[in-house]
């Protein structure tokens, strides 16, 4: 399967603890994209990337939100200090161009107790 | 603030049916329109996508009109099957800014 790959598909955790999600693209995929997916929801973006460089960042991305994407390949998204507020899906994207269509991983689910 | 705004929230539709599902924007500068299917505890997959210069595009049961005078844009799913019962997101984007803005969604329940 050469699909978008998310770990894990669910994360569970007590408020205030920091949590990690990776996601890996299609090969050769240049730009990599985070959205989060509240219930009823589209997704919202969250930022992206072109190769190693994170050229925007959406204003629902927090202080406490960080991405990154070293060497240009995988992504990590961490969330610290998470809130009740931040349980929701979160999608990876990766596109070949900016301009070509984005495709999407299954997603993390992520449970604030 | 929602920019693409999608109706209805939900419909049900017999098995060989037409769905349609309608979305409307306001940023004149969107110039790319991609409709994702999205079943449950799955990410959205790309269903079809429509650029501004033409007015309509099919594939296979699925149809993506478009009115560029109205801002709006709409999906046809002909001869509906019970395996097309899923959620459908319109999005919409910017050529240079790359960054997907979708609807909130429509859940299709097609029985048969």
């Amino acid at each position: 399967d050469t699909g978008v790959s998310q770990n894990p598909r669910h994360k569970i955790t007590k408020r205030g603890q920091n949590v990690t999600f990776r996601c890996d693209p299609i090969s050769e995929h240049n730009r990599l994209y985070w959205y989060r997916q509240t219930l009823g929801q589209g997704p919202e973006f969250l930022t992206y990337f072109q190769n190693e460089a994170q050229l925007e960042k959406s204003r629902l991305l927090s202080d406490r939100f960080s991405a990154e994407r070293p060497k240009g390949s995988f992504s990590t998204l961490e969330i610290q200090r998470t809130e009740q507020g931040d349980s929701a899906m979160y999608l990876c994207a990766s596109s070949l161009y900016g301009n070509q269509p984005q495709h999407f991983g299954d997603g993390t689910r992520l449970s604030i107790l | 603030q929602q920019q693409v705004k999608q109706s209805p929230q939900s419909l049900i539709v017999q098995k060989g049916g037409i769905s349609i599902i309608n979305c409307a924007y306001e940023n004149t500068a969107f110039d790319y329109f991609p409709w994702y299917q999205q079943f449950p505890g799955k990410g959205p997959a790309l269903l079809i996508a429509i650029r501004p210069d033409v007015s309509e595009k099919k594939e296979g049961r699925f149809t993506i009109s478009f009115n560029k005078s109205a801002k709006q844009f709409s999906l046809h799913i002909m001869d509906s099957q019970p395996g097309d019962s899923a959620t459908y997101f319109c999005a919409a984007r910017v050529s240079n800014d790359y960054k997907l803005s979708f609807g909130a969604g429509t859940t299709v329940t097609v029985r048969a």
